[in-house]
């Protein structure tokens, strides 16, 4: 099935530095999702995106839904050991604004916080 | 609890044979969705059910695979004559819908199926 394209696969980064990931489409979405995943866990949502241009923050996290509505980027500040796991993004297209509907996910990145 | 359950956690079968997992998902969420995922991939959408009733089965592989919530609340993805290719972990998620909620997914921890 169709995956979007999400870079970097993996990132070793050490503890206290910033982190970018990003994901791109080649159809627009309506809205983009960020979720992080832990092993032997279900995904775990990060942060929603409803706007082209909006930009959201929770916490050390900040995502861009981008003005094409083909891409989103996540960003990580100051990045901890427990900030480990695997991110992926997400979109999801819904004709008539509704607010459910599937959703078509990127392979993930990988992310290593060295202490 | 609280969150999306699924049984087994687990299950290992032999190719060729029926499998039924189970998702409880969480009380009051309208929308449910079975999602799979490989070994290193995202998840990828087989079904979303809006109550009873499948709104979106456009994700099942084939014939081999299919899906019930016969009271709006439990579902159990069933898949028949089972493929090693089948091997993955099946993620369930639900949602509440309305007006003013965003709807977004909640997601269980997965059933981890190998076929040997």
């Amino acid at each position: 099935g169709q995956q979007l394209n999400q870079s970097p696969q993996s990132m070793f980064i050490q503890e206290g530095e910033d982190v970018s990931m990003n994901c791109t489409s080649s159809s627009i979405f309506n809205t983009w999702l960020w979720y992080k995943q832990d092993p032997g866990e279900g995904p775990v949502l990060l942060i929603a995106l409803y706007k082209a241009g909006e930009l959201t923050s929770n916490g050390r996290l900040t995502a861009q839904f981008g003005i094409t509505r083909k891409d989103s980027f996540l960003n990580i500040s100051a990045s901890i050991p427990s900030d480990v796991g695997i991110y992926f993004c997400a979109g999801r297209w819904n004709a008539g604004g509704t607010s459910y509907g599937k959703l078509t996910f990127g392979q993930g990145t990988i992310l290593t916080v060295h202490p | 609890g609280a969150g999306v359950s699924q049984t087994p956690s687990n299950k290992v079968t032999e190719k060729g044979k029926y499998v039924e997992l189970r998702c409880d998902p969480i009380s009051g969420h309208t929308a449910l969705y079975w999602y799979r995922q490989s070994l290193g991939q995202g998840p990828e959408f087989l079904i979303y059910f809006q109550g009873t009733g499948a709104a979106d089965d456009s994700g099942l592989p084939n014939d081999r695979f299919f899906a019930v919530r016969p009271e709006g609340s439990v579902s159990t993805l069933k898949i028949q004559r089972t493929e090693r290719g089948d091997s993955a972990v099946y993620l369930c998620a639900s949602s509440e819908q309305g007006v003013g909620n965003t709807g977004e997914l909640f997601f269980g921890e997965g059933s981890r199926l190998t076929v040997l």
